[in-house]
Order: structure tokens, then sequence, then C-alpha cells
């Protein structure tokens, strides 16, 4: 069963806006991870946020993660051809020990 | 360049036949993921391992799959027998864990994409 589930599901943006995507989760965790899939391609991590953290950036990225709602956003500023991919969160869930992912959003950027 | 191996990138086999998917982790890493994509249903994890213990296979057909660790250096995943349904990408993934707070970045290999007639 999927912990996270993205939204939107496709986001399609001009170069140079910014993209914002969303996930919610179910259940208590020890950290929210997002990662990019380039088409054909395996998944490569991109950004981890403990459960006792509300923001992160790096690089373009900044990630905010609210566990009383359940719920974390990637945002990628000043978005260029090459974010064009699919971006998933993957959950660490509290005792679990493993990492379970979302559907995805997939973002295409327009030049 | 530290990455994941898997192998073979592509099978195309006929249903009824057996397929063995093999991974190759990061060296040191000492926990291994296996997961299946579709488009139906995303990314599904199948089994893990730390040590080279299986600790959660739940998410894997008992009666036709099944994963094993002969070694730290490789992970299997086997499907006998194989039926169309099965047809999908199956990555593997490899990661560490630190003492908590609990950390598991997954590292990915580039998936074998497999097509069941």
């Amino acid at each position: 069963s999927q912990q996270g589930e993205e939204d939107p599901q496709a986001l399609s943006i001009q170069e140079g806006e910014n993209a914002t995507m969303n996930c919610s989760y179910k259940t208590s965790i020890n950290n929210l991870q997002w990662y990019r899939q380039n088409s054909g391609r395996g998944l490569v991590h991109l950004i981890l946020i403990r459960s006792n953290e509300r923001e992160k950036h790096s690089g373009r990225l900044r990630v905010t993660l609210d566990t009383s709602k359940k719920s974390s956003s990637l945002l990628i500023t000043a978005s260029r051809a090459a974010d064009t991919a699919s971006y998933f969160c993957a959950t660490d869930a509290y005792g679990a020990q493993k990492l379970v992912f979302g559907q995805g959003t997939r973002l295409t950027i327009n030049p | 360049d530290a990455r994941v191996t898997q192998t073979p990138r592509h099978k195309v086999t006929e249903m009824g036949q057996e397929v063995t998917m093999r991974c190759q982790p990061i060296l040191g890493h000492n926990t291994v993921f296996w997961y299946r994509q579709t488009m139906m249903q995303g990314l599904e994890l199948l089994a893990y391992f730390r040590n080279r213990a299986p600790l959660d296979d739940s998410g894997m057909p008992k009666d036709r799959f099944s994963a094993e660790m002969p070694d730290a250096t490789l992970a299997t995943l086997k499907i006998q027998p194989s039926e169309p349904r099965d047809s999908a990408v199956y990555f593997c993934a490899s990661g560490t864990t630190l003492t908590g707070p609990r950390r598991t970045e997954a590292f990915f290999g580039q998936g074998t994409r497999l097509t069941v007639v």
C-alpha cells in the first residue's frame, strides 16, 4: 500500500517559474525523502528531511514538513528544462525501517 | 563512482518461464530493497533485506516470487513461473541505516525492464 500521495499528479509550467509539489502521508515517520526519476532511469535521491525539521534547502530545492498535517512540499525555484522528470516522496515510517513511495508527480518544464 | 548494478537491463520471456534478476548493491551498504514499478501501481516495495536477512517481503506474491541475498554483494529476485501481469520495471536499491534518527537514503539501480509475453 502507498504511504505517500503526491499532488498534483502532473504539473506543466514555463521555464523560469517555480514548481510546487505536495505529499501527504498516513503514519508517523522518522524522515521523509524526495526523489527524482528521469524517463527510463532509476530514482535519484534529492533531499531528506527529518521528522524534527520543518524546512530544508538544497540549491534550488526547498522542502517543508508539517508533521501535524502529515504533509510535505517540494519547491523547485527558477525551473529549467532539465528539471522535467517525475518526483516522488518516500517515507521512512516510524518502526517500519523501510522506504515507501508515493505515486509521484510528473513535472514538465516548457522552454 | 559507486553505483547499484542491475542485470539484465531488459528481459523478454514467455509466460511460464523462470526469470532471475540480479543486483549488486553498493559496497558497504547493509540494506537492499526490491521495488516494482508499473503505470497502474506506481512503485511497490516487494522485499527488503538488512545485513542479508529478509526483514519484510509482505509486498511480494509468495507463490511465485522469491528474493535472496546469497552474499553481501549479490541480491536476486526470481519469478517462477512468470505471468504477463509481472511485466514491469524492477528496481533494486541499497542504502545504510544510521542509528537514530534513522536515515535510509536509497541508491537505485537502473532497473530491469521485464516483459512477459
